[in-house]
């Protein structure tokens, strides 16, 4: 049971544009989103996260956006820059505690130039 | 160094055999995360550490599995008898506090079992 769901696997994106990456979930329970960023052969690192309290947080260019009756969030990058291009892994979590996440599958983002 | 430190970085070894992954967190972080990465999934949770006790051993998959972490610092997860589902990377985080997401993630233990 995939209770966290990016059915993108890939997205391609030109230099400049917005970068879109959708992320579902399931479980009600889920009280606070994350999005990680990795790059090959590196563990992923922290990018951006939002509590079901906010429907949008922004940090630079990356805006993270929480629609909960949808349960749905996407992931905005604007301008997509080539070093951008990685996997970006949606996760989630129960009780605002960050200390068990279920994620995404992830997708691939290619920033072309 | 800064980040989190993962060993081996690769391991291959026999259907059967007994496996230990070790992982070196940010000096100071209380809290240890080990999850997995399956080919095409996405990262699994396996247990916590918040200081030398798992409150959440929820996630390991069998009883082959555990882990220790000892003196608040360096932690290792052990596989016994080795199946072919066991092949993933390995992935191990720290954090300040377990309120606190993890920051960075180490680059991972690739386990393959033959």
């Amino acid at each position: 049971d995939q209770q966290v769901k990016q059915n993108s696997p890939s997205l391609s994106v030109q230099e400049g544009r917005i970068s879109i990456l959708n992320c579902d979930y399931t479980n009600s329970m889920f009280d606070y989103f994350l999005w990680y960023k990795k790059y090959p052969a590196e563990g992923p690192t922290f990018l951006i996260s939002i509590s079901s309290i906010k429907d949008k947080n922004e940090d630079g260019r990356f805006t993270v956006f929480l629609n909960k009756s949808a349960k749905h969030l996407s992931l905005h990058i604007v301008p997509s820059q080539p070093g951008d291009s990685a996997v970006y892994f949606c996760a989630a979590s129960a009780g605002d505690t960050a200390s068990k996440l279920t994620f995404g599958t992830g997708t691939r983002l290619q920033v072309t130039l | 160094g800064a980040g989190v430190s993962q060993s081996p970085s690769n391991k291959v070894t026999e259907k059967g055999k007994d496996v230990e992954l070790r992982c070196d967190p940010i000096s100071g972080h209380t809290a240890l995360y080990w999850y997995r990465q399956s080919l095409g999934q996405g990262l699994e949770f396996l247990i916590y550490f918040q200081g030398n006790s798992a409150p959440d051993k929820s996630g390991l998959p069998s009883d082959r599995f555990s882990a220790e972490r000892t003196g608040g610092s360096v932690s290792t997860l052990t596989i016994q008898r080795t199946q072919q589902e066991d092949s993933a990377v390995y992935l191990c985080a720290s954090s300040l506090w377990t309120g606190e997401q993890p920051q960075h993630f180490g680059d991972g233990t690739r386990l393959s079992i033959l």
